[in-house]
Order: structure tokens, then sequence, then C-alpha cells
């Protein structure tokens, strides 16, 4: 079975410019969640979406926005990008909202920005 | 969602148990204690979860206070792969699935 996708595994990308992440969910899930992970620390949450719906967003500002789309993938998208964006952006997907089960994470896109 | 303080590092000799400790004060009555690990490089792994009662899986045992102001995660035979930082969060369970992950335990297991 595959487990949750994430695309590209490595980017670097230039001061000001915009990135866009991508994240297949496992198969069936419907929840999707972003996390950032900058070096020697743990991830921090950025974002929520279940039904194609945003749920949850942390202390992240509005250069950060995502989407969920009918097949569940998800997109993350970063505009004007800073130094200090440069981290491991995770992607977790779990089987539905109000249900507790295990999230289950991709292995992550690695983003530098010089 | 209730602040979690765990060691910074801790090693342990393959075949061994590894017992990592949380400590939990604040946690409220609803609130579950969750553990997960990153290996290298890797995204978070779930591990296991428990409410107020012992917990055990394939993987670990969960031992939970009765106070519930700390637990205890045992990997009874610790090998090489379980070389990886260890994070105990705490938050209640259900609607949302937002992890809040302190900086955890880097476990190294030494042959």
């Amino acid at each position: 079975d595959a487990g949750v996708t994430q695309s590209p595994t490595h980017l670097i990308k230039t001061r000001g410019q915009h990135v866009t992440l991508r994240c297949s969910p496992i198969s069936g899930h419907k929840s999707v969640s972003w996390y950032q992970q900058v070096l020697g620390q743990g991830p921090q949450f950025i974002f929520q979406y279940y039904e194609k719906e945003e749920r949850g967003r942390g202390n992240f500002p509005d250069r950060f926005s995502a989407r969920q789309f009918p097949n569940y993938s998800s997109e993350l998208n970063v505009n004007a990008l800073l130094l200090g964006d440069s981290a491991l952006y995770l992607c977790a997907s779990s089987l539905a909202e109000g249900i507790w089960t295990e999230a289950f994470f991709g292995q992550g896109t690695r983003l530098t920005v010089v | 969602d209730a602040k979690t303080t765990q060691p910074t590092s801790m090693d342990c000799a393959e075949g061994r148990a590894a017992n990592l400790p949380c400590n939990h004060s604040t946690i409220s009555g609803n609130e579950y204690v969750y553990w997960y690990r990153q290996i290298h490089s890797q995204g978070p792994q779930y591990i296991i979860h428990g409410l107020k009662n012992n917990e055990t899986n394939e993987m670990a045992s969960l031992i939970i206070t009765e106070d519930r102001k700390s637990s205890t995660l045992i990997l009874p035979h610790a090998t090489l792969r379980d070389t990886a930082v260890y994070y105990c969060i705490v938050r209640v369970g259900g609607s949302n699935y937002k992890l809040t992950f302190g900086k955890g335990t880097l476990l190294t297991v030494n042959p």
C-alpha cells in the first residue's frame, strides 16, 4: 500500500519567489495536515484540511496558504519566500475527522531558500 | 494542549530495554498521551497512545502514573534501528489532528 507521498523531495528557491508543495494522502484518508520542521526543532503545525475545508491553522503568516482537492490531495503554497522558510515540510494524513486515528506522515519536502 | 518535558538525550545498549520519561504535570482529564518518533530524515511515526491505563502494542509499552502527571515509553528490546528522536505529546483526542511537538528525546542505541 502506498503511504503518504510528497513532491518534490528537495527544492531550492530564491528569496521572494513562490513555492508549491504537493501531498497525496493514503487512499481513503480524508484529512490532511501540514507541518514545518526547522533544523533542531520538532514539527510545527501549519494547517489541517478535511473534506476540502480548512479545519485548523497554526501561527504562520498569510504568505502560507493551502487547499485540498476533491481527491483529497493537497497543496501548500508559500509566497514571498524568506530565508527563514528553509525547512522540512511534512504532510500527514488521517482517516476521518471526529474519530481519532493515528496520523501518517510523508517523508517531507526539504525546502532551501537562498 | 498541555506542555511536556523530556530529557534532551538518552543512551541505551542494544538488546536492553529503553525507558523514555515524559513529564506532563498540567495534563487535563480529557487529554491523551501520544508518542511519536522520527528517524533521521524521515517523517514522524506513531508509536502508541493512552489516557490513564497502561498500554502495550507490538512496538512499545506506555506506563502512565496514577496521577497522570508523567509517563514512560518502554521499548523492551532496543535495536540500532530504534535510534531516533522520540516525542511525547499531550492533546485532546478526537476532533482535530493538530499535534504540538516539542524538541523530543534523542535516543541513541549503542551496539
